[in-house]
């Protein structure tokens, strides 16, 4: 059975720190992966990953895939408060649906 | 532009009633798909249309069903509501080609009682 697996399920920050997030999938039929930030509802598109070793960067967030390893990471620098949100990691095996991990929550301190 | 909207925003439902959920994709998409999440956990996939056709289905019983209109809107139905079907859908719709992945919707909040 397809999955992926978040980790942390949590993090406290404080402001200016550096935070990695992990997501680890295991599927049959890899297409590409994507990584979301969740505030309150809607889900907010933050990067799509399809080749392994390229790196997607946004400003202050960056993410990068391994194929090899099963793995991505999402790596956010000089955090803000307004970083705080779930950040949900998912990959499509077909052309229509994409499987979710839990997320991670993260909390920016002042 | 606008984005993916859904109505109601939220909702309260008692045991055993329907419930019908609405979707418009941004102008320009044609797949819409329906999510289910749960407090505390991802988007579980419901449907996917393209086209006015079910392109996929995921594990969820017969009691939901959807359908996609000329005008690439949605509808998500929920028959014989039970408590575990309390959640936040989500509706999302995209180009044919994804590059830039689903644009989500606020959701619809259902709460069973």
């Amino acid at each position: 059975e397809d999955k992926v697996v978040q980790s942390p399920l949590s993090l406290v920050v404080h402001e200016g720190d550096t935070v990695t997030l992990n997501c680890s999938y295991e599927v049959t039929n890899f297409r590409s992966l994507l990584w979301y930030k969740q505030e309150k509802k809607a889900p907010t598109f933050l990067f799509m990953l399809t080749s392994s070793g390229i790196e997607k960067k946004s400003g202050r967030l960056s993410s990068i895939l391994d194929k090899k390893e099963l793995f991505s990471i999402l790596n956010i620098t000089a955090t803000q408060t307004g970083d705080s949100a779930v950040y949900l990691c998912a990959f499509t095996s077909g052309t229509y649906k994409y499987i979710f991990g839990t997320g991670t929550r993260l909390k920016v301190l002042a | 532009d606008a984005g993916v909207t859904q109505s109601p925003t939220h909702l309260i439902k008692t045991r055993g009633q329907h419930v019908t959920l609405r979707c418009s994709p941004i102008s320009g998409h044609k797949s819409v798909s329906w999510y289910q999440q749960v407090l505390g956990q991802g988007p579980q996939f419901i449907f996917q249309y393209y086209e006015k056709e079910e392109r996929g289905r995921g594990n969820f019983p017969d009691r939901f069903s959807a359908r996609q209109f000329p005008n690439y809107s949605s509808e998500l139905n929920v028959n014989a509501l039970l408590l575990g079907d309390s959640a936040l859908y989500l509706c999302a719709s995209s180009q044919p080609d994804r590059v830039y992945g689903y644009t989500f919707g606020s959701g619809t909040r259902l709460t069973v009682v």
